[in-house]
């Protein structure tokens, strides 16, 4: 069954520690996105890749990287975690308009 | 700047009471309007996609309208595990923005608690 999957799902994590957020998708998408959402609050886009080696910042400043090295894979890195980067964090897919979401990750940094 | 409005905020209703969400949005030429459901803790589940005025969609209890302004997700006889958070979102038909992505822009959502 095509999905897209996200892990952890939940994570704790000290302040200055380096993560990786995993995502993967079985649709055979080439649009990827990462949002970031608060409680009660709108998602908020960002990052974006196009497709193999193509990645872009989204609307949200964001100090979170992430790379595109093979279509079905998107990780998203922070180099030094943050009380700040505390929030749920959302990978999703699109082959045309329509963007099908993971299950998310929610991330508490101490 | 496209903008998208839900409202209620919240809506309350009994099991088998049926209401309607509202979804007003602005936006310069539309490319398509998602409706998501969301269970707290987890990711947005794609529910539809209208794409012109006068379309209208279903799925079990489901029904999803579109006017060039707004959109209504119409709830039919709800059950308590309907209880979530709805969204809608808005993509505009432009070709890319200065980025080079076409923007989505989502609603802060409608949450609907059904009780028994």
């Amino acid at each position: 069954e095509a999905d897209i999957y996200q892990t952890p799902r939940y994570l704790v994590i000290g302040t200055g520690k380096k993560i990786t957020l995993e995502c993967s998708q079985t649709m055979g998408h080439d649009k990827m996105y990462w949002y970031q959402q608060d409680p009660g609050m709108e998602l908020h886009l960002i990052h974006y890749s196009y497709g193999v080696n193509s990645t872009e910042k989204g609307d949200l400043s964001s100090e979170s990287t992430v790379s595109r090295i093979r279509t079905e894979h998107f990780p998203l890195t922070l180099e030094s975690a943050r009380p700040s980067h505390t929030s749920q964090y959302l990978c999703a897919s699109s082959g045309r308009e329509t963007q099908y979401f993971g299950p998310g990750t929610r991330l508490l940094v101490l | 700047e496209d903008q998208v409005t839900q409202s209620p905020e919240a809506l309350r209703l009994q099991e088998g009471e049926s209401s309607s969400l509202n979804c007003s949005y602005t936006v310069s030429g539309l490319r398509g309007l998602f409706w998501y459901r969301q269970d707290p803790g987890k990711g947005p589940e794609f529910l539809f996609t209208l794409y012109s005025a006068g379309e209208e969609k279903e799925k079990e209890r489901l029904k999803a309208t579109l006017t060039k302004k707004e959109s209504f997700l119409h709830i039919t006889a709800p059950k308590p595990e309907d209880s979530a958070t709805y969204l809608c979102a808005v993509q505009a038909q432009v070709i890319l923005t200065e980025r080079g992505y076409q923007k989505v822009t989502f609603g802060t959502g409608t949450k609907l608690q059904v009780i028994p």
